[in-house]
């Protein structure tokens, strides 16, 4: 299947501290979505990049959508506890969506 | 907002049993749902593609004879786990896509998790 790449796998941070996972594709992406899974829940949309160069703003994230639309990050600004879990970016492939590996976040209070 | 059912949250059957997990769209029509699975600790790996009237699209490596699926309605997609076995024990995931809000965006149900003594 399609594959896109995550970074990192684990992430632990101090509560306060700032948090980044990048997302990357060898091939063009049309959009780019990102998702939270919280420990023992399901995937949360969280937002959707379309445009290249795209930065997008909810609060305390930030998305980013690449030049060449092939990457994307997710950063977190003064990481809470509420933060924990694992982070996912989508792509849609061929009007499918394959997910990136994920990126789990703890936050130490 | 769009909102995904599915059940059961979790089931314990016996090896050589058939398991199936019922998936709908509660307030919104989807001719097309996706059935994921993951793996503890791991992401979601897209297993196949439900189609409304249709038969699914599986993905490779995903036996479509032990995994069946069915997707009879606008409203509603199963998963029968066939003749499972223990190293079919995972969490099953459905998911719609609807364009609420201009976006192509899923919605997913709660998740099923499948342990097979």
């Amino acid at each position: 299947g399609q594959q896109v790449m995550q970074i990192p796998q684990y992430q632990h941070v101090q509560e306060g501290e700032d948090f980044t996972t990048y997302c990357n594709s060898s091939t063009t992406l049309s959009n780019i979505q990102w998702y939270k899974q919280r420990p023992g829940g399901h995937p949360v949309f969280l937002i959707q990049l379309v445009k290249s160069g795209e930065v997008k703003k909810q609060k305390r994230l930030t998305f980013q959508f690449g030049e060449a639309k092939k990457n994307s990050s997710l950063h977190i600004t003064a990481t809470q506890t509420t933060d924990v879990g694992t982070y996912f970016c989508a792509a849609l492939f061929f009007n499918k969506f394959y997910f990136g590996s994920g990126t789990k976040l703890n936050v130490k209070p | 907002g769009a909102v995904v059912s599915q059940h059961p949250s979790w089931v314990i059957c016996k090896s050589g049993t058939s398991v199936k997990i019922e998936c709908r769209s509660l307030d919104f029509q989807a001719t097309t749902m996706f059935w994921y699975r993951q793996f503890p600790k791991q992401s979601l790996m897209l297993m196949a593609t439900s189609n409304e009237g249709s038969k699914a699209t599986y993905e490779q490596g995903v036996e479509k004879d032990k995994f069946l699926i069915n997707h009879a309605s606008l409203t509603l997609s199963t998963l029968t786990v066939t003749s499972a076995h223990p190293e079919d024990s995972s969490f099953y995931i459905c998911s719609a896509s609807h364009g609420a809000s201009g976006a192509n965006v899923l919605t997913f149900g709660a998740g099923s998790r499948l342990t097979v003594l």
